[in-house]
Formats: C-alpha cells, structure tokens, sequence
C-alpha cells in the first residue's frame, strides 16, 4: 500500500514563527502535492512538484515556499506565520500525471 | 477552466436510507473522474473512478457513473450506515494549460447518517 505520512497531527505555532510542515510518501512517486483545507471552501493547491527540485506554483501560493530536494519528500514552508493560515493542511502524491492521488493524514496548524 | 460543482451539505439520513450526491463538471477534453472521502481526523481516500464515459466505477457499495451528456458523476448507495458519515469529494484530473493534469476539487458534501 501506498503510505503517505505527514510530520504532525497537531501544531501550535506563534505569529511570525518559520514553520516547516514535511510529507514523506514511499512508492517513489514522481508528483506530489500540498493543499489546504478549510470549511466551506474544500480544497485549494497551493503548491505541487512534478520531480526533485522542480515545483510549481497553485492557486494560493502567497505566504508559502516549497522544498523538494529529495523524490520522497516534499517540505511546505511558512516563512512568517500569519493567523490565517490556521487550517488543515493535506499533502498527497501521485506516482504520474495519468494516476490518482493518495492523501496523508493531513496537519491542524493553528496560528496564534 | 476546469471546474466541478457538488450539492452543498450537509446531507442528513437515515441508516439504511438511499443516498445521492450530484457532481458536475465543466473540462477541457475527455476528463476522468474520481470520488474521494474523508472520514473524520483523516485525509483523503480514493473511493472509486471512472476514466471514460459510460464507465461505472463501484465500492463499497457506492457507485457513480460518467455522464457525459450531461458532465455528470453522481454518487449513489443504496443503503448507507453511519460509518459511511464523512465528507464526500468530486473530482476530476483534465489537461490544463501545459498539460499538467493537476486534479479540480469540489467543496465537498458532508454525509451525516443516524442509526
């Protein structure tokens, strides 16, 4: 099976912290993704990667940077924490463009 | 673009009670298209799919078929439990602009079933 883990379940962080959230997944997929979830607006992308060190931006790119330096991991990057990126935060994988995708577990930031 | 519209939840049930969900989609080209659900605390799982028109994809009871008549993918389950309660996604994976079959979301339809 297909696992897709995510480095917490839970986070608190303060406004202004860098924060680093990390996705591992372990079939060797080419494509993985980061998105956030919030009630009433489902998911949005904010950033994805087609293969090591390439990555392309979403539709809500804006307060975030990426990092894929190795195929099995990519890292989602808050440089300065604001309060509205509280959310839940999904990553997924997909072994190509033709194939479907496997979520993780997903990460509870909050902000304060 | 692509797009794909879900009935707004939640949707409330009875056990055992028939369930639909309506899904349409606007896309580029000949889509495939996938249910995914989130049951509470977790992330996403692939529930079914279909890749061409006709095509019926089926689990765990639930079905949907490709409509492309009407750009549709309704879900459907003859008698639900409550463990099937979750949030339910419609998608689907199309070209966009340089051909990179980034998947399109619904909203999400949170199913609530009572014994």
């Amino acid at each position: 099976d297909v696992k897709v883990t995510q480095s917490s379940r839970y986070l608190v962080k303060r406004t202004g912290e860098k924060v680093f959230l990390e996705c591992v997944q372990d079939m060797d997929h080419e494509n993985m993704f980061w998105y956030r979830q919030d009630p009433g607006l489902g998911l949005r992308l904010i950033y994805f990667s087609y293969d090591v060190k390439m990555k392309e931006k979403g539709d809500i790119p804006e307060g975030y940077s990426v990092s894929r330096e190795k195929k099995e991991r990519f890292s989602l990057i808050l440089e300065s924490a604001s309060t509205n990126q509280t959310s839940m935060y999904l990553c997924a994988s997909r072994l190509d463009r033709g194939y479907e995708q496997y979520f993780g577990p997903g990460t509870r930031l909050t902000v304060t | 673009g692509n797009s794909v519209t879900q009935m707004e939840g939640p949707v409330t049930l009875s056990e055992e009670a028939f369930l639909t969900i309506n899904c349409t989609y606007t896309a580029t080209g000949y889509p495939s298209l996938f249910w995914y659900v989130q049951y509470p605390g977790e992330g996403l799982q692939l529930l079914l799919k279909a890749t061409k028109a006709d095509d019926k994809g089926s689990n765990k009871g639930f079905e949907a078929t490709y409509r492309k008549e009407t750009t549709s993918f309704h879900l459907e389950k003859g008698s639900v439990q409550v463990s099937d309660s979750a949030v339910y996604f419609c998608a689907l994976r199309a070209p966009a602009t340089g051909g990179s079959y980034i998947p399109t979301f619904g909203r999400g339809t949170s199913l609530i079933v009572h014994p």
